[in-house]
This record gives structure tokens, sequence and C-alpha cells, in this order.
């Protein structure tokens, strides 16, 4: 079945650092992976997606890119901020009509002043 | 992006009652909902799915009589957790599938259930 592998945390940086934060995955077929994140008290949103190999996800200042030969998505950032403190979560879909996600278990960001 | 609420965000009951937990889609139709249970430092995992006038279809191992699921509108399902143990304790999380935005998820923030 599908799975999502992200590393141990948590990570605890200070501002300005370089983020990366490690995803591999198993699925069958061509599965579209995803990062999500989770600010204290507020629901899971996205925050990019890539739906096929080679193609990078972006969004405030985050980036993502899909490696098939390696399967990972790995999320990095150039320069965190304290505001990007939360909770990220990898996940994948199947293809298709199968909207199911899987989650990897989440790591804990606590970015310092 | 849309917006999913939860009510309520936490609730403590007693061991043997039920819980009720509600899922609305503000400013979209969810045709399909799901619903997650997340344990202390692990991964959310898939509870059941949700669509609109039918069953619910659970994933393996998940108590279909003890997670009561009800889907009857295009905004609102519920999640009723029968005859509550210490062991539901836990972060239950709902999202909803808008079909007119790309299929994505959109979550709601949770509740927190503790039973005792």
């Amino acid at each position: 079945g599908n799975s999502v592998t992200q590393m141990e945390g948590p990570v605890t940086l200070s501002e300005e650092a370089f983020l990366t934060i490690n995803c591999t995955y198993t699925a069958t077929g061509y599965p579209s992976l995803f990062w999500y994140v989770q600010y204290p008290g507020e629901g899971l949103q996205l925050l990019l997606k890539a739906t096929k190999a080679d193609d990078k996800g972006s969004n405030k200042g985050f980036e993502a890119t899909y490696r098939k030969e390696t399967t990972s998505f790995h999320l990095e950032k150039g320069s965190v901020q304290v505001s990007d403190s939360a909770v990220y979560f990898c996940a994948l879909s199947g293809t298709g009509a199968n909207s199911k996600l899987t989650f990897g278990k989440g790591i804990t960001l606590s970015v310092r002043p | 992006g849309a917006v999913v609420s939860q009510h309520p965000s936490w609730v403590i009951c007693k061991s043997g009652t039920s819980v009720k937990i509600e899922c609305r889609s503000l400013d979209f139709q969810a045709t399909t909902m799901f619903w997650y249970r997340q344990f202390p430092k692990q991964s959310l995992m898939l509870m059941a799915t949700s669509n609109e006038g039918s069953k619910a279809t659970y994933e393996q191992g998940v108590e279909k009589d003890k997670f009561l699921i009800n889907h009857a509108s295009l905004t609102l399902s519920t999640l009723t957790v029968t005859s509550a143990h210490p062991e539901d304790s836990s972060f239950y999380i709902c999202s909803g599938l808008d079909r007119a935005n790309l299929n994505e998820q959109f979550f709601g923030p949770g509740t927190r259930l503790t039973v005792l």
C-alpha cells in the first residue's frame, strides 16, 4: 500500500536559517504529492503540491520537487521566519478518482527570533 | 481557500456515553467528506469516506457501528462516537472535498475528545 515517511522531529531553527524537511514515499503508479501545514489551533492547509515527476511546487517561499527516481518530495525554504513555526505534513494521493490522502507523521518546526 | 468548521472544538465525556461531532463546509458544497483520527505525535489516519446521501465507506479496522457517520446534506457531515471508552480519546479531523477547486481537500480545525 501507499506510505509516506518523514524525518523525525522536532526541528528548531533560528530566524533566517535554511530549512529542509525530508519526505520519501512508497506508492504504486504516479501519485500526487503534497505538503500541508498546521498552525497552532487551526486546521491543515495545503502549502504546495506537485502532480507529476520533476514538477516543483512552491508557495510562501517554500519549495519541493517531485523526484520519482528517489521517491522523494523534500520541503525547503531559504530563510525561515518565526511565523513559519507550525507542524508540517507530507502526503500523497492516489491517481484517478481515488482522492484519499496518505499522510506522514508530521514534523514540528519552531523558529526562534 | 474554502472553510470547514468543526463543532465542538473539544469535548470531555464519561465512559459509555455517545458524542456527536459536526463538520460543516461553510462556503462550498462537499459531496465527499473524510474523517481522520490523529494520535499524539502520529500521522492522520483515515477512518472513513462520507458521501452525501449514501452510506459511508470505512477503512479496514474501523468499527462502523462504533463510529457512526451521517452525511445528510452537501454541507454537513456528523461523526458519532457511540458508547465511548478511554481508548477512543483522540483528535478527530474532518475534511471536505471541493470538486470545483480541483478536488482539493479543505480541513477542519479538529475536535479533541477525552473520554474519562
